[in-house]
């Protein structure tokens, strides 16, 4: 069965700090997606980045960038120079399937950033 | 364009009685998943459709949980005999099936049961 992990609960930092958020996945499947999602205040779940497991380039867009290594079974988000408007919780995600009963998300406990003006 | 929609957003009711939560999809996803949010237990999944295939029930919770999808569109997700620890969260999400599986996240239905 698959599992996401999200070790850190709760980060505070203040404002134009750099933040990485962390997420290690268990999963027997050999390929697998990983997501992060980003809850704001007003509660809607909003789509952030899906990778592949056999896609292991890292990405930036704009602040944000993902690492993803399949070595340590992580995939860590990064927030560059972090604005209050970043203040939300985030989830990181895991699903075994493009399509199918397995394309549902495990998801991780979640981790509450909070940024300080 | 419109994106998922949920109703009611919230809903108080009393211990016993049963609730109905709805969800619209985006237009044309073939695929609809309900979620539930919860304090204790995080995101947890429920229930998933996918066009007229026979739905994966494996996430509910008990036998007093059950969903349907009426013509492949909106979904109906019903508790019958609410109890105290059903209250949460309840999430839809729909996505275009064979497409990287985005998951696109409806508001949310706030259940609260006295």
């Amino acid at each position: 069965a698959q599992k996401v992990t999200q070790a850190q609960t709760e980060i505070s930092v203040v404002e134009k700090e750099d933040v990485t958020l962390d997420c290690v996945y268990e999963t027997r499947d050999t390929t697998y997606y990983l997501f992060w999602y980003k809850q704001p205040p007003s509660g809607e779940l909003v789509f952030l980045i899906r990778r592949n497991s056999f896609d292991e380039q890292n990405e930036i867009s704009g602040r944000y960038s993902w690492n993803f290594q399949k070595s340590t079974s992580s995939f860590n988000f990064t927030i560059t120079a972090s604005q209050v408007v970043d203040s939300a919780v985030y989830f990181c995600a895991l699903s075994e399937s493009w399509g199918g009963a397995n394309s549902k998300l495990t998801f991780g406990k979640g981790i509450t950033l909070s940024v300080r003006p | 364009g419109a994106g998922v929609s949920q109703s009611p957003s919230n809903k108080v009711t009393e211990k016993g009685k049963d609730v109905e939560l709805r969800c619209d999809p985006i237009s044309g996803h073939t695929a609809l998943y309900w979620y539930r949010q919860s304090l204790g237990q995080g995101l947890e999944f429920l229930i998933y459709f996918q066009g007229n295939s026979a739905p994966d029930k494996s996430g509910l919770p008990s036998d007093r949980f059950s969903a349907e999808r009426t013509g492949g569109s909106v979904s109906t997700l019903t508790i019958q005999r609410t109890q105290q620890e059903d209250s949460a969260v309840y999430l839809c999400a729909s996505s275009l099936e064979g497409q990287s599986n985005e998951q696109f996240f409806g508001p949310g239905t706030r259940l609260t049961v006295l």
